[in-house]
């Protein structure tokens, strides 16, 4: 089955610590994106991604770094320069280049820092 | 620059009754296309609708439609005869040609029995 794949599901990690979600699609999708969430607010753009060894920086990308070698992988570190890291982390995917076109998502990554 | 904004953070809604939520939208990009998703307490994301700058007809889905007014930039979500399982987290979003996709900061909706 085509889809995004993040994981873990549940990740905990000291303060100071950099920390890596991994986000892999099949969907054979060129656009990548990951999102935070944070309890009851809506989703907030970190990166996103239009192909391969390409990336621009969302609303809130300070504190975080990705990468983009593989059409299928878009991990996200989340460094200790982040000041609040805990959060609900969501990747997506979509067709690049097409306003019409929605974006698909993983299940989510809940990061707890302390 | 673009922007989304849902102005009600949270809506009760009785079983059985239609709701609409709102959003609105500013963007400079001539073709852009509006999302709609349902957000249950899993987490999870679900595409509800989509529609598009161009498109001349409100977008409907089964008990979801789009009212879409181009001119006041609102495209606001309409479920029809309203269910328990709507019980959710609603997200406006938009996309354009640069494919960045931003969300609005979502409605809670609440069905009572």
């Amino acid at each position: 089955d085509g889809g995004i794949t993040q994981s873990p599901k549940y990740l905990f990690r000291k303060e100071g610590q950099n920390v890596t979600l991994s986000c892999e699609q099949n969907l054979n999708h060129d656009a990548m994106y990951w999102y935070r969430q944070d309890p009851g607010q809506g989703l907030r753009l970190i990166y996103y991604s239009q192909i391969v060894n390409d990336f621009q920086k969302g609303d809130i990308a300070e504190g975080y770094s990705v990468s983009r070698e593989k059409k299928e992988s878009f991990p996200l570190t989340v460094t200790s320069a982040q000041k609040n890291p805990t959060a609900f982390y969501l990747c997506a995917s979509s067709i690049a280049g097409r306003a019409h076109t929605e974006a698909f998502f993983g299940q989510g990554t809940r990061l707890t820092v302390v | 620059a673009q922007k989304i904004t849902q102005t009600q953070p949270g809506m009760f809604v009785q079983e059985k009754e239609a709701v609409t939520l709102d959003c609105t939208y500013d963007t400079s990009d001539p073709s852009y296309g509006l999302f709609w998703y349902k957000q249950p307490s899993s987490g999870e994301m679900i595409f509800l609708i989509y529609q598009g700058s161009y498109d001349q007809q409100n977008a409907t889905e089964g008990r979801y439609s789009l009212n879409f007014q181009k001119a006041r930039k609102s495209a606001n979500l309409v479920i029809s005869a309203s269910q328990l399982g709507d019980s959710a987290m609603y997200f406006c979003a938009m996309r354009g040609s640069a494919s960045k996709i931003i969300f609005g900061s979502g409605t809670r909706l609440s069905i009572r029995p």
